[in-house]
């Protein structure tokens, strides 16, 4: 099991530019997260979705979109990105009501 | 509006101590509570999980326990290696098996050896 994969790793990008966040698990979880990580703020969700062709907004949805494809996958999109997004992103999965497990990271730059 | 708070925000042992990590959160009304450890530049590592009706997990040099009534929960890392040098954070879900967790913003240990 490869368990939860993350692309790009890494990624910079202008303002104003768009791009998306993919995040795969292949443990056939039921549910997936997105939160982005800032210095001194901990982790905030973003969206999350508790099963295949549902979504929900988290703590900090402005400016984020999301698209649960199938079981296996999360995607995050940004639209118009931001300097106030510069972070890094986690996605995570979630097998019922045991721990959720996280994806390496991804580490955006928005100049 | 659930908060975690987690103290010290850094600590630097020598190798060999003991230590316990602290984590507090206002709202006693939680599902599970859930510790993890982070490596610079890596995801989160679950390492316990403490369901709201018990009082501890433990897992080798790990033990958790869990105080609902006092909204806190404490790490205990026995015999602290140079290998455990990373961040700790905590995290609740609740009340009910809601699908969020609130994370703390950790606590940052540094072992000397």
């Amino acid at each position: 099991n490869a368990g939860v994969t993350q692309t790009p790793k890494f990624q910079v990008l202008k303002t104003g530019q768009s791009m998306t966040l993919q995040c795969a698990q292949d443990m056939n979880h039921n549910s997936m997260y997105w939160y982005r990580q800032d210095p001194g703020m901990g982790l905030r969700l973003i969206y999350y979705s508790a099963s295949e062709g549902t979504t929900d907004k988290g703590e900090v949805p402005n400016g984020y979109n999301v698209s649960r494809l199938n079981k296996r996958e999360f995607s995050l999109r940004l639209e118009s990105a931001a300097p106030s997004q510069t972070s890094v992103y986690f996605c995570a999965s979630r097998p019922g009501e045991w721990e959720q497990y996280f994806g390496p990271g991804t580490r955006l730059t928005v100049t | 509006k659930q908060e975690v708070t987690q103290i010290p925000a850094a600590l630097s042992v020598p190798e060999g101590e003991n230590l316990v990590l602290n984590c507090s959160f206002t709202d006693s009304a939680i599902y599970n509570l859930q510790w993890f450890r982070q490596d610079p530049g890596k995801g989160l590592t679950s390492l316990l999980l403490i369901q709201s009706s018990q009082r501890e997990q433990t897992s080798g040099r790990l033990n958790a326990s869990l105080d609902k009534s006092s909204g806190r929960s404490t790490l205990y890392i026995a015999a602290s290696q140079p290998g455990d040098s990373a961040t700790y954070l905590c995290a609740v879900r609740g009340p009910y098996n809601t699908d969020k967790l609130i994370f703390g913003t950790g606590t940052r240990l540094q072992v000397f050896p």
